[in-house]
């Protein structure tokens, strides 16, 4: 089964510009979720999808980031106009639905904003 | 407010010792544990759980001990091996979400010299 996918794997931006991440999860999963690390930090929760549906996005950290997941498929996650404090890595996970199951994490996208 | 907290930001052992690290939540409401393997550029694999009504999880050459009463845990890695080095990170599901959401603790990046 292929795992979860994310692009692009870096991104270098200027500080007011706008960047796009995607995440592809793992094939029928219904549970969908981005986290953030800030280096040297923990690993931060930002939201949650179930299908197309956002379930929780307490952990989002303004209005400049949205989050979408258009036909319960493949996610994206816009920043936008982006700031220095939003450089990181951002993750995407995917996990079965029903009560807790494994999540299966992406790769990661670095974001430097510079 | 961090709720998992790795105090230790690194650790390094000798192949064939003990590797142990440690992790501390605050939350008492979490009743169970996970701990994620990172290596550079991937994302966070699932090594290994441990449910609060047990205080002892073994897998092989991890074991993970919780102690309720001190909200401690630990992950033992016995006999540790070069392909050990890697962050480890200890999380736990929040289950104000339905236990969705991990919260993570900071990691803990273990070297392992042959």
């Amino acid at each position: 089964e292929a795992g979860v996918t994310q692009f692009p794997s870096h991104s270098v931006i200027e500080k007011g510009q706008t960047v796009t991440l995607r995440c592809d999860p793992i094939s029928g999963h219904d549970n969908l979720y981005w986290y953030r690390r800030v280096m040297g930090k923990e690993i931060k929760f930002l939201l949650h999808f179930v299908k197309e549906s956002k379930q929780d996005e307490s952990g989002m950290p303004n209005n400049r980031f949205l989050a979408e997941r258009t036909g319960g498929t493949y996610s994206t996650l816009k920043v936008q106009p982006a700031e220095l404090e939003d450089s990181g890595v951002y993750f995407c996970a995917s996990s079965h639905s029903g009560g807790f199951n494994e999540q299966f994490f992406g790769p990661g996208t670095r974001l430097t904003v510079l | 407010d961090q709720q998992v907290k790795q105090n230790s930001p690194s650790l390094s052992v000798q192949e064939g010792r003990i590797s142990i690290l440690n992790c501390d939540y605050t939350n008492s409401m979490f009743d169970y544990f996970l701990w994620y393997k990172k290596y550079p550029a991937e994302g966070p694999t699932f090594l290994i759980s441990i449910s609060s009504i047990k205080d002892k999880n073994e897998d092989g050459r991890f074991t993970v001990f919780l102690n309720k009463s001190a909200k401690h845990l630990s992950l033992h890695i016995v006999p540790s091996q070069p392909g050990d080095s890697a962050v480890y990170f200890c999380a736990a599901p929040d289950p104000n979400t339905g236990f969705q959401k991990l919260v993570f603790g900071t990691g803990t990046r273990l070297l392992v010299s042959p």
